[in-house]
């Protein structure tokens, strides 16, 4: 069965204290893996597709990573308005139906 | 160019009533997924639509079911609410259905069942 796992669930940090957060996925034939930011109240935000092993993608303050297992996302000097829910997600067996992971919820404290 | 938009924002609703929620896709966009998110926890997928044909199923049973319109709105049917079925419910579309085809989600439809 695909699973995505993200880790840690929380993360606390100082504005500008760097981070990595983590999703590990066990989907076979992975055929791209997603990220998205998503706010309070408000649904998921697009923010990255990865396809193969090796690429980086960076937006601002983010850049996502991917490995054969693993996709990291790197937040490098955090402001607060970085505050979110980030999830990863990847396509099930054929098309763009996602699975999820559960999330990991970003607080930057100025 | 309009997004997505679901309504209603807010729902409440008791045990075992029946429930339909509405979607708008955004334009040029023919297919709409159909998300639940549990408080603090990800998205699971319901349902997709691709013009006006159910594509694809997850793991929820058949009180939830779907509609897509010829203009590509979408609505979600939920019938005898159980207190589980409590959560937000999410509506993306996208411009097909092939694996590499962003989602773009409205701000979703916030269920609670009494």
């Amino acid at each position: 069965e695909d699973q995505v796992t993200q880790s840690p669930e929380a993360l606390r940090l100082q504005e500008g204290e760097s981070s990595s957060l983590n999703c590990s996925y066990t989907v076979s034939g992975l055929r791209g893996l997603f990220w998205y930011r998503q706010d309070p109240g408000k649904g998921p935000e697009f923010l990255f597709t990865l396809y193969s092993a090796g690429e980086e993608k960076e937006k601002e303050r983010l850049k996502a990573t991917l490995t054969k297992k693993e996709s990291f996302l790197h937040i490098t000097a955090p402001k607060p308005e970085d505050s979110a829910t980030y999830l990863c997600a990847a396509p099930k067996a054929a098309g763009n139906k996602l699975t999820f992971g559960g999330g990991t919820r970003v607080l930057v404290k100025p | 160019e309009t997004g997505v938009t679901q309504s209603p924002t807010h729902l409440i609703k008791t045990r075992g009533q029946q429930v339909t929620l509405r979607c708008s896709s955004q334009s040029g966009h023919n297919t709409v997924s159909w998300y639940q998110q549990a408080l603090g926890q990800g998205p699971q997928f319901i349902f997709q639509y691709y013009r006006e044909e159910e594509n694809g199923r997850g793991n929820f049973p058949p009180r939830f079911s779907g509609l897509q319109f010829p203009n590509y709105s979408s609505e979600l049917n939920v019938n005898a609410l159980e207190l589980d079925d409590s959560a937000l419910y999410l509506c993306a579309s996208s411009i097909g259905q092939g694996y590499n085809e962003k989602l773009f989600f409205g701000s979703g439809t916030q269920l609670s069942v009494l």
